[in-house]
């Protein structure tokens, strides 16, 4: 059974950075596409980044720059890296995959999200 | 980037009901269109994907349509369970775009 499990959102400062993890089981991340996708309290979402499994990227544009998805395939674990964090950063951080279509982002599986809040 | 437009934002329905929400794509997206329900305080759940396709375990009351930049989500018979917030998203080149979404609340 596919799971994610994400972690690491925290309040934060403007200018800091962070760490969020994916714990992924089900498959392995270097078998899948994995996506973020974010969510503002009360707002709609928004697609951040993804990893192919040939290990290519792709960012949008309000984070390219400042934000890095990575994978550790020992520990089964997807990582969004966020460095100078903004107040319009601040988010519910999904995770998501998709099994079922023929692209990366027909998400059919997605974890509960973590709350990453940049304030001072 | 593709712009998704939805609408309506909100609307009232009763159980019942038969409702259809459009989301309009800002260029051609061929047939890579997704639709995702959320419930309050939950993630989101993928509905249907490439237009009409039903994920598995989705009640068929919940149909899909479109072609190239015009799309439709239709509930045939509204339940209590359906009451949630709809979103369309494009799955056809990155950035991959979500519509605004709309809230489907109970009259």
């Amino acid at each position: 059974e596919v799971q994610l499990v994400e972690s690491g959102g925290t309040l934060v400062q403007p200018g800091g950075s962070l760490r969020l993890s994916c714990a992924v089981s089900g498959f392995t991340v270097s078998s899948n596409y994995l996506s973020w996708v974010r969510q503002a309290p009360g707002k709609g979402l928004e697609w951040v980044t993804v990893i192919h499994s040939d290990g290519k990227t792709d960012y949008a544009d309000s984070v390219k720059g400042r934000f890095t998805i990575s994978r550790d395939n020992s520990k089964n674990t997807l990582y969004l890296h966020m460095n100078g964090l903004r107040a319009e950063d601040t988010a519910f951080y999904y995770c998501a995959t998709s099994t079922v279509g023929a692209t990366y982002g027909d998400f059919d599986y997605w974890g509960q999200g973590t709350l990453v809040t940049v304030s001072s | 980037d593709i712009q998704m437009t939805q609408s309506p934002s909100s609307l009232s329905a009763s159980v019942g009901d038969r409702i259809t929400i459009t989301c309009r794509a800002s260029q051609s997206i061929s047939s890579l269109l997704n639709w995702y329900q959320q419930k309050p305080g939950k993630s989101p759940s993928l509905l249907i994907y490439a237009v009409s396709r039903l994920q598995s375990g989705v009640p068929s009351r919940f149909s899909g349509s479109g072609s190239g930049t015009d799309f439709t989500l239709t509930v045939s018979s509204l339940e209590p369970e359906d009451f949630a917030t709809y979103y369309c998203q494009q799955s056809y080149s990155p950035p991959l775009t979500f519509g605004g979404g709309t809230r489907v609340e109970i009259k």
